[in-house]
């Protein structure tokens, strides 16, 4: 079945400075899909990216849709202790009704 | 609108105990889909739904059932709980698979 993975699963970021979390699907996704969850929270949409090659952006969070569409990433520039949280990539079947998500990114902030 | 409700918030069962988690929602979507988060992992899908009456199996199926006989509501079964099952479970509905999902606020069950 289809498979989606993230990296790192960790990511540990003095505040101010940026970092990238990458998401890949073992097949070909007709759109990807970001989540937040705080902790102790439940996740919360993020953001959906439809088009090969596409970026969007929102405030310091950019994501990026790969050309093959079966890789995207999230980049935060100048981390805040708000960005603490475990960012997920979610993914549709090509031809199903499930949807995938990966392991999650959780991102600790050192101030 | 509530949104997604699930309930109960926490519940503590012995292994062999049977228990249904609630979800409802009040947005009229089609698509609900029921997830479980285990400590450092991901949400994994359990069963999923595409409209009443309709449901289907997702990674991890074993020891749970559904029934969709509204629109609203999308009820999980645990027929006899394992500790296995110890997880926070999370309820979802949208339009569709390859849309916005809105989560419930889980339930955290714990099975002694």
């Amino acid at each position: 079945g289809q498979q989606v993975m993230q990296i790192p699963q960790y990511q540990h970021v003095q505040e101010g400075e940026d970092f990238t979390t990458y998401c890949n699907s073992s097949t070909t996704l007709s759109n990807i899909q970001w989540y937040k969850q705080r902790p102790g929270g439940h996740p919360v949409f993020l953001i959906q990216l439809v088009k090969s090659g596409e970026v969007k952006k929102q405030k310091r969070l950019t994501f990026q849709f790969g050309e093959a569409k079966k890789n995207s990433s999230l980049h935060i520039t100048a981390t805040q202790t708000t960005d603490v949280g475990t960012y997920f990539c979610a993914g549709p079947e090509a031809a199903g009704n499930k949807l995938t998500f990966g392991g999650g990114t959780r991102v600790l902030v050192k101030p | 609108n509530a949104g997604v409700t699930q309930t109960p918030k926490f519940q503590v069962l012995k292994t062999g105990q049977s228990m249904t988690l609630q979800c409802a929602q009040d947005m009229n979507h089609e698509y609900m889909s029921w997830y479980r988060q285990d400590p450092g992992m991901g949400l994994r899908l359990i069963h999923y739904s595409v409209g009443a009456g309709i449901t289907d199996q997702g990674e991890v199926p074993n020891g749970y059932n559904v029934s969709r006989s509204t629109t609203e509501d999308f009820p999980l079964r645990l027929l006899s709980a394992a500790p296995s099952q110890t997880s926070v479970y999370f309820c979802a509905s949208s339009l569709g698979p390859g849309t916005e999902q809105f989560f419930g606020p889980g339930t955290r069950l714990t099975v002694l």
